[in-house]
């Protein structure tokens, strides 16, 4: 089977830096990805990761190493609209998605 | 068009009603998928449709039947629901296989159907 662990919640001020990480144990997996839910909505694509290190995209960011079993989202000036819930997700064979638990962030004036 | 839509938006039913929920996406996405949400959880992957063909079944009850008749339609006829079934029950489409690194691998989520069973 496939273990994902993230945490819970995490507060941040706006404007701020903050890093969500997300640690996996596999055999194996195609790749990494980072989805943004806000409540009640579906959630939206961010980033994947195939290959380690670092993929960038605006504020953005989502790290990979295969070998220590760690992925990171890093989410530059941060917006109160970045308030929602971050998940993980390996992608497997057949297109599948095993998300992780989520982080619930929250952002604070 | 890079929308999945999902109907109805709400839904309420008793546990010896019979309701189906539809999606439909016009990206020619070919492959489809049902998820099941509760509150504060990640997505849970129930089906997995390929080329309008059931690919996989994560061993969910039989009182959860899908059918893809096309390729931009799913749905996912419920009967003899229990309350425990009440959720978020999201819909998304993708390519069927991945491409380069990097590309075109996404699944683009519909808004969901909320179901609550009585």
């Amino acid at each position: 089977g496939q273990n994902i662990d993230q945490p819970t919640e995490m507060t941040a001020t706006e404007g701020a830096i903050v890093q969500i990480n997300c640690t996996y144990q596999t055999s194996g997996f195609n790749g990494l990805f980072w989805y943004q839910q806000h409540a009640g909505e579906a959630p939206t694509f961010l980033s994947y990761n195939v290959l380690d290190g670092l993929e960038e995209k605006g504020r953005f960011s989502s790290f990979l190493s295969r070998s220590k079993g760690y992925s990171y989202l890093l989410l530059k000036e941060l917006q109160m609209k970045d308030s929602a819930s971050y998940l993980c997700a390996l992608h497997n064979a057949g297109n599948m998605l095993t998300f992780g638990g989520g982080t619930r962030l929250m952002v604070k004036p | 068009d890079t929308e999945v839509t999902q109907t109805p938006k709400h839904l309420v039913m008793g546990m010896t009603n019979k309701k189906s929920l539809k999606c439909e996406q016009h990206m020619g996405h070919r492959a489809m998928y049902w998820y099941k949400q509760k509150a504060k959880k990640p997505p849970e992957l129930m089906f997995v449709y390929s080329y309008e063909k059931l690919s996989i079944n994560e061993s969910v009850p039989s009182r959860f039947s899908p059918e893809c008749p096309n390729s931009s339609l799913l749905n996912l006829h419920l009967h003899a629901l229990q309350p425990e079934d009440s959720a978020l029950y999201l819909c998304a489409s993708s390519q069927p296989f991945p491409g380069l690194a990097g590309v075109g691998n996404e699944q683009f989520f519909g808004p969901g159907t909320r179901l609550t069973v009585l």
